[in-house]
């Protein structure tokens, strides 16, 4: 089975940077996923770390410790749009098959 | 392409009513899923296919079956609704298994 701990909610000022937290417990880690969900709208794929270190994406960086069990996703110069929900997912190799296990998510509200 | 295509957008069942949510990707993708997504919870696997003909459980089959004909189509059949099942059902597709996965916009169903 797997755990996955995300933030509720979050909130942040536009232009600025926030960091989203997300950390697992799995027993076959095979890599993690963000993606973000806009409000009545279907998730879309903005990152993918299965090595250790930092994936930068334009604005959107995401990092991978799995030493820690841990990843963040980094979003810089806020913008209004980015308020979003953004879901944590980790791939685990358990029982010879690949599953993806989402976390709730956390919801971005960006102020002006 | 059109990506990944949901009917219909919006249903309202009553309790013991039958339906099936169609989805439909035209991106060749062997690997096709079916997600509920209740408020505040992440998305939860309710059935996969690898490929036509193969289907496997995920993490919440119980009132739900699912064929795979073809490559393209990956229909969802709720049978006897009951209130538990108020939802957004979303389908997904990917290129490999449990990789970066699309989105179709989802099906929002009540059961009164």
């Amino acid at each position: 089975g797997q755990n996955i701990d995300q933030p509720t909610e979050m909130t942040a000022t536009e232009g600025a940077i926030v960091q989203i937290n997300c950390t697992y417990q799995t027993s076959g880690f095979n890599g993690l996923f963000w993606y973000q969900q806009h409000a009545g709208e279907a998730p879309t794929f903005l990152s993918y770390n299965v090595l250790d270190g930092l994936e930068e994406k334009g604005r959107f960086s995401s990092f991978l410790s799995r030493s820690k069990g841990y990843s963040y996703l980094l979003l810089k110069e806020l913008q209004m749009k980015d308020s979003a929900s953004y879901l944590c997912a980790v791939k685990d190799s358990g029982a010879g098959s690949y599953q993806l296990t989402f976390g709730k998510g956390t919801k971005l509200s960006v102020i002006p | 392409n059109a990506g990944v295509t949901q009917t219909p957008k919006f249903r309202i069942l009553k309790i013991g009513q039958s339906m099936t949510l169609q989805c439909t990707q035209d991106m060749n993708h062997n690997y096709m899923y079916w997600y509920r997504q209740d408020p505040g919870m992440g998305l939860k696997l309710i059935y996969y296919s690898v490929g036509a003909g193969i289907t496997d459980k995920g993490e919440v089959p119980n009132g739900y079956n699912v064929s795979r004909s073809t490559t393209e189509d990956f229909p969802l059949r709720l049978e006897l609704a009951a209130p538990s099942q108020t939802s957004v059902y979303f389908c997904a597709s990917s290129l490999l298994l449990a990789d970066e996965q699309y989105f179709g916009p989802g099906t929002r169903l009540t059961v009164t």
